[in-house]
């Protein structure tokens, strides 16, 4: 199926680093959806994004809906351990539909 | 807080073997949906419920795989027979009626042998 494109693939930091990444797509989506996944379990939702241009933050964690409503970003600033993990952003294409597309995934780890 | 249930977490089976899995959504989310996630990618969904109906199961190996939610709360999710390729996270979320924010369970990790 269509996944949306997220960048960068991997990122290796060091803690107090700030991370951003992001999500693309040629499509236009309605909802942009970051989520969080550790080893072993499943996605947990970080920040839920409605409109266009909407920034939204979440602690340490800022994520804003792109103004084209093509792309999406996610921040978080000064890491720390336990925010290793992989990434993944999620769009919902048309409204009436809840279905989403999901991106290909962003790995962070922290380098001791 | 609410949370979505999931169970068995493991399941080790042998090919050819029936394996079924049970979810659990958030009370009042009207929307369940079935994925299967591969090492290293993103969840792909097999089917998504609205109360009792199926809205898309498009993705669903309908020669092998089925899924239910007859009374529109909890579904089972089953495989008959498993293949060896079926290995991988099988994970259920919920989300309320006409929004597309999903909460996910812990998942199910399915091994085929």
């Amino acid at each position: 199926g269509q996944q949306l494109n997220q960048s960068p693939q991997s990122m290796f930091i060091q803690e107090g680093e700030d991370v951003s990444m992001n999500c693309t797509s040629s499509s236009i989506f309605n909802t942009w959806l970051w989520y969080k996944q550790d080893p072993g379990e499943g996605p947990v939702l970080l920040i839920a994004l409605y409109k266009a241009g909407e920034l939204t933050s979440n602690g340490r964690l800022t994520a804003q809906f792109g103004i084209t409503r093509k792309d999406s970003f996610l921040n978080i600033s000064a890491s720390i351990p336990s925010d290793v993990g992989i990434y993944f952003c999620a769009g919902q294409l048309r409204f009436g539909n809840e279905k989403l597309t999901f991106g290909t995934g962003t790995r962070l780890t922290i380098i001791p | 807080e609410a949370e979505v249930a999931q169970s068995p977490r493991y399941k080790i089976t042998e090919k050819s073997q029936a394996v079924a899995f049970w979810c659990d959504p958030i009370s009042g989310h009207a929307t369940l949906y079935w994925y299967r996630q591969i090492l290293g990618q993103g969840p792909e969904l097999l089917v998504q419920f609205q109360d009792e109906s199926v809205v898309d199961d498009s993705q669903l190996p309908k020669d092998r795989f089925s899924a239910e939610r007859l009374k529109g709360v909890d579904s089972t999710l089953k495989i008959q027979p498993a293949e060896l390729g079926d290995s991988a996270m099988y994970l259920c979320a919920s989300s309320p009626r006409g929004l597309a924010t999903q909460y996910f369970g812990p998942g199910t990790r399915l091994t085929v042998l």
